[in-house]
């Protein structure tokens, strides 16, 4: 079965500086990563998604890479604020009418 | 815009009762509709999902139940509750032409005792 891993530690940084979670999966490339912020007691948000042809994608603060390579996604958020403090979760999907396969996601803490 | 609800927001049920979770969608035709658990500490767990009315897939077997009787409702039932049950109860849709993003509902907090 196709597994999506993410550090299960939080991660704890200072204000102003760059958070980076790292999401790695088994198998072969899916077709596309995505990544979702929860909130304590919330659904899970959208963020971004990255296509395997893709190497990067931004958005405002946030940079997603997918290196097929190493079999890994990085997410950044640059800048970070205290109001990013949430869990992300990074989820693998296979195109067509497939399901998505979350990771247990990591929880960040950006303290001021 | 599309909006998606989730009732009860949470629930409190005892070992053996039956249990029915409701969601709707606003605001977009033919969505892809899925439920998951995630259980302290765990992940996301596909449960079921349907990609029109009456079609229904089971990822997990299990003491539940999805049914899809309206093109935007979607309900995740049982007979019988059991202790393992208790979790938070999420429900999303996403776009039949492009199932790429899923959206999410505000979930169901349920314990079973």
């Amino acid at each position: 079965s196709q597994k999506i891993e993410q550090n299960s530690e939080a991660l704890n940084i200072q204000e102003g500086k760059t958070a980076t979670l790292t999401c790695n999966y088994t198998n072969y490339s899916p077709a596309y990563l995505q990544w979702y912020r929860q909130d304590p007691g919330r659904g899970p948000v959208f963020l971004l998604l990255i296509r395997e042809n893709e190497k990067e994608k931004r958005k405002e603060r946030l940079k997603v890479t997918f290196d097929t390579t190493l079999k890994q996604s990085l997410f950044h958020i640059t800048a970070s604020q205290p109001a990013d403090s949430a869990t992300y979760l990074c989820a693998r999907g296979e195109g067509g009418y497939s399901t998505l396969t979350f990771g247990k996601g990591t929880m960040l803490l950006v303290s001021p | 815009s599309q909006t998606i609800h989730q009732w009860p927001a949470t629930l409190v049920q005892p070992v053996g009762s039956p249990l029915s979770l409701e969601c709707t969608v606003e605001g977009t035709s033919n969505p892809n509709l899925y439920w998951y658990r995630q259980a302290a500490g765990r992940g996301l767990q596909l449960l079921f999902y349907s990609v029109g009315i009456g079609q229904i897939s089971s990822e997990v077997p299990q003491n539940l139940s999805a049914s899809r009787p309206q093109d935007r409702q979607f309900i995740l039932s049982s007979k019988k509750l059991l202790l393992s049950d208790s979790g938070f109860y999420l429900c999303a849709w996403s776009n039949s032409g492009s199932p790429d993003t899923q959206y999410f509902g505000p979930g169901t907090r349920l314990t079973v005792l």
